[in-house]
């Protein structure tokens, strides 16, 4: 059974550091790319970041790009989201997802239960 | 990057059927995917590569596809389908990879 397991999140001031963490389980971990994906309160999803299997690949949206950096662990089977400069925008609970990605196809078939970031004076 | 657009609710009676679209330019070139996501619960995918469905998720939900809209029909409509349901594609142009709809909030009346 696949399981995906975020924590690390909180409340922190802007401008603020926050690592989240997700611990996966019951698929080859190193076979599949990963992704977070977040959501603000009330609000629908958006992708963050995403990464390839072997790590070598790293995307991220513009609304976090040069501030968030996604990385993983193989050999531990987490993800990780190291996020820096901290804005108020960017509260909202984070998912980890596992990616499916082909030439034609890129969804995400299991997803974590979310960890909440709030930025926050 | 380009935008998915689907309508902000819809509502159904118990044991219609629920048309759900999502509509966009890059559609006819990617295929669409659908989450649901009940309130304080993760995602859960429905439908993937326009039409199939992933094990697990009950045969009255469908995916369909026609030209620049893709559309989830749930059928029989039951009060557990009541979430949020968001249409994603993908864009292949390497700068953004992943784009989301804005959500559908089906109601069971």
């Amino acid at each position: 059974e696949v399981q995906l397991v975020e924590s690390g999140g909180g409340l922190v001031q802007p401008g603020g550091s926050l690592r989240l963490s997700c611990a996966a389980s019951g698929f080859t971990f190193s076979s599949y790319a990963m992704s977070w994906v977040r959501q603000a309160p009330g609000k629908g999803l958006e992708w963050v970041s995403a990464i390839s299997g072997s790590g070598g690949s790293t995307y991220y949206a513009d609304s976090v790009k040069g501030r968030f950096t996604i990385s993983r662990d193989n050999s531990k089977n987490t993800l990780y989201l190291q996020m820096n400069s901290l804005r108020a925008e960017d509260t909202a609970v984070y998912y980890c997802a596992k990616v499916m990605a082909t030439p034609l196809e890129y969804y995400f078939d299991y997803w974590g239960q979310g960890t909440l970031v709030t930025v926050s004076s | 990057s380009y935008e998915l657009t689907q309508p902000p609710s819809v509502s159904v009676s118990p044991g219609q059927t629920a048309r759900i679209t999502c509509s966009a330019d890059a559609l006819p070139k990617q295929y669409a995917y659908w989450y649901q996501q009940k309130p304080g619960q993760a995602p859960v995918l429905v439908i993937y590569k326009d039409s199939e469905r992933p094990s697990g998720i009950p045969e009255r939900f469908s995916g369909s596809s026609s030209g620049t809209t893709v559309t989830l029909t749930i059928s029989g409509v039951q009060a557990e389908d009541e979430a949020d349901y968001y249409c994603q594609s993908a864009d292949s142009s390497g700068t953004y990879p992943v784009v989301f709809g804005g959500g559908t909030k089906l109601t069971v009346l």
